[in-house]
């Protein structure tokens, strides 16, 4: 199991650049999310998944978009970048079954981030 | 999701069991306290949660007061690789759809020394 992966881990980028942020989970959870981490500060939710073809806003979805076609891949779309997307970024992915289930199952595992530079 | 309180940074002696605090005197019957760390650079990982009851793991214990107010996160032998910043959550137990995505505040940055 390589458990979550990105691509990838550094990339700097021009102002007005587009990119996509690549993420893959290979333990089969139903839910995914991306977050950003600026320096100093703890975590913030951009989007998340719960499921193929389902997406949510998360704290902070301005200047982002995602799209879920798969289970295992999650990417992250930048359009325009900005230099206030200058951050390191984490994908995570929890089981997430539904009813009745353990909070066991909330548990979120990350993957190693990208870090993002735009100048 | 009740707010929780950590001291911005903590030292521990290497072989030394580490005590690291948090608050949440606003947590609700139904939230759970979680603990996550998050080693320089890399992605945050989960390390232990619990309710009400003390709970165990292979990497740590968690000690929850009985009026739920604030607990404890217990390594019990640090050694120098559990330098990080530490964060304790406090989320509610979810069931049937709808994710949630984890509050991190600033966390506890513990320093274990040689």
């Amino acid at each position: 199991n390589a458990g979550v992966t990105q691509t990838p881990k550094f990339r700097i980028l021009k102002i007005g650049q587009s990119m996509t942020l690549q993420c893959t989970q290979d333990m089969n959870h139903n839910y995914m999310y991306w977050y950003r981490q600026d320096p100093g500060m703890g975590l913030k939710l951009i989007y998340y998944s719960v499921g193929a073809g389902i997406t949510d806003k998360g704290e902070v979805p301005n200047g982002y978009n995602v799209s879920r076609s798969t289970t295992e891949d999650f990417p992250l779309r930048l359009e325009l970048a900005a230099p206030s997307q200058t951050s390191v970024y984490f994908c995570a992915s929890s089981y997430g079954a539904s009813g009745r289930a353990s909070v066991g199952t909330d548990t979120q595992y990350f993957g190693p981030g990208t870090r993002l530079t735009v100048l | 999701d009740a707010k929780t309180t950590q001291p911005p940074s903590m030292d521990c002696a290497e072989g030394r069991a580490a005590n690291l605090p948090c608050n949440h005197s606003t947590i609700s019957g139904n939230e759970y306290v979680y603990w996550y760390r998050q080693i320089h650079s890399q992605g945050p990982q989960y390390i232990i949660h619990g309710l009400k009851n003390n709970e165990t793991n292979e990497m740590a214990s968690l000690i929850i007061t009985e009026d739920r107010k604030s607990s404890t996160l217990i390594l019990p032998h640090a050694t120098l690789r559990d330098t990080a910043v530490y964060y304790c959550i406090v989320r509610p137990r979810r069931s049937g759809g709808g994710a949630d995505g984890l509050t991190f505040g600033k966390g506890t940055h513990l320093i274990i020394q040689p």
